[in-house]
């Protein structure tokens, strides 16, 4: 079975300072994987997908089968970036039900 | 578009009575799913539903049951609440593809004294 890990409950930085949001996976398969975005008292939205290799909202995020991570990036972070952040992993060829980490809380301070 | 509409969107429940989250989407797809969210555990599968009138159970099934009506409706039941439901319940629905996105509906804010 596929596992998400998100290692951080909580991260807190200034305003300005670069981000890192941690995600690991254990898949035997070759994995899907995204990011969602809550926004407080928001519905949960993809923020990206890894086979998009896009940035959107100045987050990137790479998918290193080596490492089996998918870490979430911004090099300057906002105050509006705020908000609790999923990694998600779809099995490929399975039933395609995403399975979600627990979810990092991401605090951008002024 | 309104995507995934979920009601109630607060509910507040005394231990043993029963109660149905209605979730509906309109995006046509086939696959539908409830999730819980607690705390520190993240978003946790309770059912899904491939197709119309098709349920599987997920990782935390118990105290819980679904009904999959039609293409559009997805209900979620607790028939004898207890404290340990008290959470946020999200509906979401996808398309039955690789790399696709999931909607979600805006939740449901349930609490169980």
């Amino acid at each position: 079975a596929q596992r998400v890990t998100q290692p951080e409950k909580l991260l807190s930085v200034f305003k300005g300072a670069p981000v890192e949001l941690k995600c690991n996976y254990s898949y035997s398969g070759s994995p899907e994987l995204f990011w969602y975005v809550q926004y407080s008292r928001q519905r949960l939205q993809l923020l990206l997908r890894h086979i998009s290799r896009e940035s959107i909202k100045g987050f990137t995020a790479d998918l290193n089968k080596g490492e089996t991570s998918f870490h979430l990036k911004k090099p300057f972070a906002q105050e509006e970036d705020s908000a609790m952040y999923y990694c998600a992993l779809i099995a490929s060829g399975g039933s395609y039900i995403p399975t979600f980490g627990r979810g990092t809380s991401l605090i951008v301070h002024p | 578009n309104a995507g995934v509409t979920q009601t109630p969107k607060f509910q507040v429940l005394k231990t043993g009575q029963s109660m149905t989250l209605q979730c509906a989407q309109d995006m046509n797809h086939n696959s539908m799913y409830w999730y819980r969210q607690d705390p520190g555990m993240g978003l946790r599968l309770i059912y899904y539903s491939a197709s119309e009138g098709t349920t599987d159970k997920g990782e935390v099934p118990n105290g819980y049951n679904v009904s999959r009506l039609n293409k559009r409706e997805f209900s979620l039941r607790l028939e004898s609440a207890a404290p340990s439901q008290t959470s946020v319940y999200f509906c979401a629905s996808s398309e039955d593809r690789g790399n696709t996105e999931a909607f979600f509906g805006q939740g449901t804010r349930l609490t169980v004294v």
